[in-house]
């Protein structure tokens, strides 16, 4: 069984949808949780991310973690075609040497 | 521009055929990490760097090599490339490392080996 599970989609929309994007996860020493946007042919960027439990709300974006069901989640609101990418969650521990561990991520479209 | 530069993007070349992908950040980032990514596994972490003279295994360092000689460059050395080595690998930095710092990509090199 994988740490990080993450439907790998694709997921297609039409543009103005809420989008709602999950990962869950097996290992409860995950503290830090994040989401990253990769467009195709570049790299990842940080979308948001979370400390322990909770929501944090950037914008369109709100980000979700529930640790006692070991469940992540992303919402995309008013969504733009411009939001087509990979969304991949990642999650690490709390000390240590740096160690991310990402889902697979999900393919998203948003039809104009 | 803050940023992570790789080079090459892109790399066609053939078994055994050593070769060396580099990576520079100009962030004075303390911490720098080499991920190759695959089709249904996603991201997993090859080697990781927390300073200058400092690198450890990640999750696939198998057929791999690294070296930190110094602060903003963390090349990725594949000494006798194999076939299951045709990936695109990304190179990741950090200010410091811990849970709480996010990590800055690289663009990609996609290599294939024949």
């Amino acid at each position: 069984q994988k740490e990080v599970e993450q439907d790998p989609g694709p997921l297609s929309v039409p543009e103005g949808a809420i989008v709602s994007l999950n990962c869950t996860y097996s290992n409860s020493a995950f503290q830090y949780f994040m989401w990253y946007r990769q467009y195709s042919r570049k790299g990842p960027e940080l979308l948001m991310y979370t400390y322990s439990s909770g929501n944090k709300e950037d914008g369109r974006f709100t980000a979700q973690v529930d640790k006692s069901s070991k469940y992540i989640s992303l919402f995309i609101r008013d969504s733009q075609p411009s939001d087509s990418a990979t969304y991949l969650c990642a999650m690490s521990r709390l000390q240590g040497a740096q160690k991310l561990v990402f889902g697979q991520g999900t393919r998203l479209t948003i039809n104009p | 521009e803050a940023q992570v530069t790789q080079n090459p993007r892109y790399l066609i070349t053939v078994t055994g055929k050593k070769l060396t992908v580099t990576c520079s950040q100009n962030m004075n980032h303390e911490y720098m990490s080499w991920y190759r990514q695959d089709p249904g596994l996603g991201l997993r972490q090859i080697y990781y760097s927390m300073n200058v003279e400092v690198t450890d295994k990640g999750d696939v360092p198998e057929g791999y090599k690294v070296s930190r000689k110094e602060k903003r460059n963390f090349p990725l050395i594949l000494e006798s490339p194999s076939p299951n080595q045709t990936s695109l690998y990304f190179c990741a930095s950090s200010l410091i490392s811990g849970g709480n710092q996010p990590q800055h990509f690289g663009d990609g090199t996609r290599l294939s080996i024949l």
